[in-house]
């Protein structure tokens, strides 16, 4: 267990509006990653960091936004929620070996 | 990004050993070879990675061809709760960030 949660694990929203989800860890590792895990598309990296406030874009960040002000906290932010932002969202840290550990996932539906 | 080519689903029997194969025919020397699984409704959990020699741990076993262009995934003897899709990830040494980028993977069932 590397002491990753996530909240909230499930959130339905309405189109156009702003949601955060929060990623905690209880480890103090430096890197932090956002995917999202879509049918056909599998898990898709959208923002790392590499230390508090430094952070860099993945394959898919457009319309999201991170930040991360202290090491256990690792926000993601869509500014105007969409419909094709409903996925699920996984948070991770990177281990010591290099190894990924993921959290449990916050399931996002915008209607 | 070099990429992995894998079955997409395989099958196997309960307490028999399962071999899961990966082809990354165009991976690079400082490439690390990776594996995850996700189990339903969870996120995915690191397995076991290595470069060159073949490696163990409680979970599995990974085994390197000699030229690095495959690998295969060995589970011991497989329980219900292996059922899962498999990932096999290259990750290049000098990644920056350490990203990781998931293919479709292996969809394994195991059946009692």
């Amino acid at each position: 267990d590397a002491g990753i949660t996530q909240s909230p694990r499930h959130k339905v929203t309405e189109t156009g509006t702003p949601v955060t989800l929060r990623c905690h860890q209880t480890e103090n590792h430096r890197y932090m990653y956002w995917y999202r895990q879509d049918p056909g598309h599998g898990l898709r990296l959208i923002h790392y960091s590499y230390g508090v406030k430094d952070t860099d874009k993945g394959e898919v960040s457009d319309g999201y936004s991170v930040s991360r002000s202290k090491t256990e906290d690792f926000l993601l932010t869509l500014e105007s929620a969409t419909s094709s932002q409903t996925s699920v969202y996984f948070c991770a840290i990177r281990g010591g070996g290099n190894e990924q550990f993921f959290g449990p996932g916050t399931r996002l539906t915008v209607l | 990004d070099a990429k992995t080519t894998q079955p997409n689903s395989m099958e196997s029997n309960e307490e028999e050993p399962v071999h899961l194969p990966c082809n990354h025919s165009t991976i690079s020397g400082t490439d690390y070879i990776h594996w995850y699984r996700q189990l339903p409704s969870q996120g995915p959990e690191y397995v076991i990675h290595g470069l060159t020699s073949n490696v163990n741990n409680r979970m599995a076993s990974l085994a390197i061809a000699e030229d690095r262009k495959s690998s295969t995934l060995i589970l011991h003897r497989a329980t219900l709760r292996d059922a899962a899709v498999y990932y096999c990830i290259l990750r290049p040494y000098y990644n920056q960030g350490g990203k990781l980028i998931f293919g479709q993977g292996t969809e394994l069932s195991v059946k009692p």
